[in-house]
Order: C-alpha cells, then sequence, then structure tokens
C-alpha cells in the first residue's frame, strides 16, 4: 500500500524557516517524480514544486521561488521542503504527493499544516 | 501554460447523476487530465486519468460509479447514483512546460 506520511509543520513567525519532511513507503521511490501542493484555508490547491526521480529536474511556482528549496533521499525513501522568508500566504495545509508516468498526481499524504503569524 | 475551468459549484439528488466539466484553455485542448476528490476535512484522493480520446484509467479502489469523458476542451466527470460520501470538491490537474496546474474546483452537494 502506497503511503506517504508529511511531519514538520507548525507555527512559525513571518520571515521565518521551516523543513517539512515526507516519508513514503510502498512503492520503488526511487522511480518516481514527487511534488509538494499547498491548500490555504478555504482555497483551492496550489502547486508548489516538483522533483525529478533523480532529482535532475526541479520546478517551483513563482510563489515560492527562491524562498523554498525541494529535494528527497532516495536511499532514505524521503522527500524534504526547505522553507525559508515565510510570509503570512504561505499558511496552508502541505501535501506531499506522487506522480504516475504522465506527470500527473495519483497518491497523496495527509497533509501538515503550516501557519505564518505576522 | 494551460487554465483548467471548473464550475464553483453544483448539486444534485441521491441517487441521481451528475456530470462535472473542466475545460481546457485555448489551444490546450488535448491535454491529459488528472480528476481528485477531496470530501470535507481530508485530503486529496486521485480518481482517475482522463485522455482526450476519452479513455480513463481509474485510481485504486475508486467506484464503478466514477466515470469520465472527453469533448473538445472539454474534459467530463460523471457520477452515477450520488451517495451522501460524494458530496466533496473536485478539481482538475494537468501538467504543462514544468507547471503543475490546477482547475478552481467544483463544490458538489448531494440534496
Amino acid at each position: 500500500e502506497v503511503q506517504l506520511v508529511e511531519s514538520g509543520g507548525g507555527l512559525v513567525r513571518s520571515g521565518g524557516s521551516l523543513r517539512l519532511s515526507c516519508a513514503a513507503s510502498g512503492f520503488i521511490f526511487s522511480s518516481h517524480n514527487m511534488n509538494w501542493v499547498r491548500q490555504a484555508p478555504g482555497k483551492g490547491l496550489e502547486w508548489v514544486a516538483s522533483i525529478s526521480s533523480s532529482s535532475s529536474y526541479i520546478f517551483y511556482a513563482d510563489s515560492v521561488r527562491g524562498r523554498f528549496t525541494i529535494s528527497r533521499d532516495n536511499a532514505k525513501n524521503s522527500l524534504f521542503l526547505q522553507m525559508s522568508s515565510l510570509r503570512a500566504d504561505d499558511t496552508a495545509v502541505y501535501y506531499c504527493a506522487r506522480d504516475m508516468a504522465q506527470l500527473l498526481i495519483d497518491y497523496w499524504g495527509q497533509g501538515t499544516l503550516v501557519t505564518v503569524s505576522s | 501554460q494551460p487554465v483548467l475551468t471548473q464550475s464553483s459549484s453544483a448539486s444534485a439528488s441521491l441517487g441521481s447523476s451528475v456530470k462535472l466539466t473542466c475545460t481546457l484553455s485555448s489551444g490546450h485542448g488535448g491535454y491529459t487530465i488528472a480528476w481528485h476528490q477531496q470530501q470535507p476535512g481530508k485530503a486529496p484522493r486521485y480518481l482517475m486519468k482522463l485522455e482526450r480520446s476519452g479513455s480513463y484509467n481509474k485510481g485504486s479502489g475508486v467506484p464503478d460509479r466514477f466515470s469520465g469523458s472527453s469533448s473538445g476542451a472539454d474534459r467530463y466527470l460523471t457520477i452515477s447514483n450520488l451517495q451522501f460520501e460524494d458530496e466533496a470538491d473536485y478539481y482538475c490537474e494537468t501538467w504543462d512546460s514544468n507547471t503543475r496546474v490546477f482547475g478552481g474546483g467544483t463544490k458538489l452537494t448531494v440534496l
């Protein structure tokens, strides 16, 4: 069974930093591109970042480029999101999500809440 | 990059059928999309991948009541024999030019 378990969320002050983790199991992690997607309270889904299976390709949404860094450790089946210069509008539930072969998401984690206080 | 347009809300009666629409912007009408369901207070769940041809592949455990179809730039999600647990937000998703795009979501109410 595919499982994606996020951790690392919490309350942080504006301008601060936070590192999210996603522990993957039930599939060959090193064979799949991975993503972070967020959802602000009462809002829709917003893509944050994607990383290819071997970390060769990394892409970011304009809203986070230069402030967030996505990375992975295939030996530990883990995905990370380092967030810095956090702003109030970064407040959201952050989901880890797996890509299927056609660059679309087919599995989601349960999410971790990040709250940025101003 | 493509824009995915969804109606903000829809409603249908228990036991009936409903057809939700995701429209791809001009120039992107051939794209494959994915449909996701998000029940209240829960994480999203992948429902299916839907191609321009109307061919679709559902995720593990998705009931037979869920089906997909396509017409031009429109991608449809049809839910038959609506159940109360189908009351949820439904999002479409695609990928292009190194960017992932989500539609704004349709909130489905089961009456």
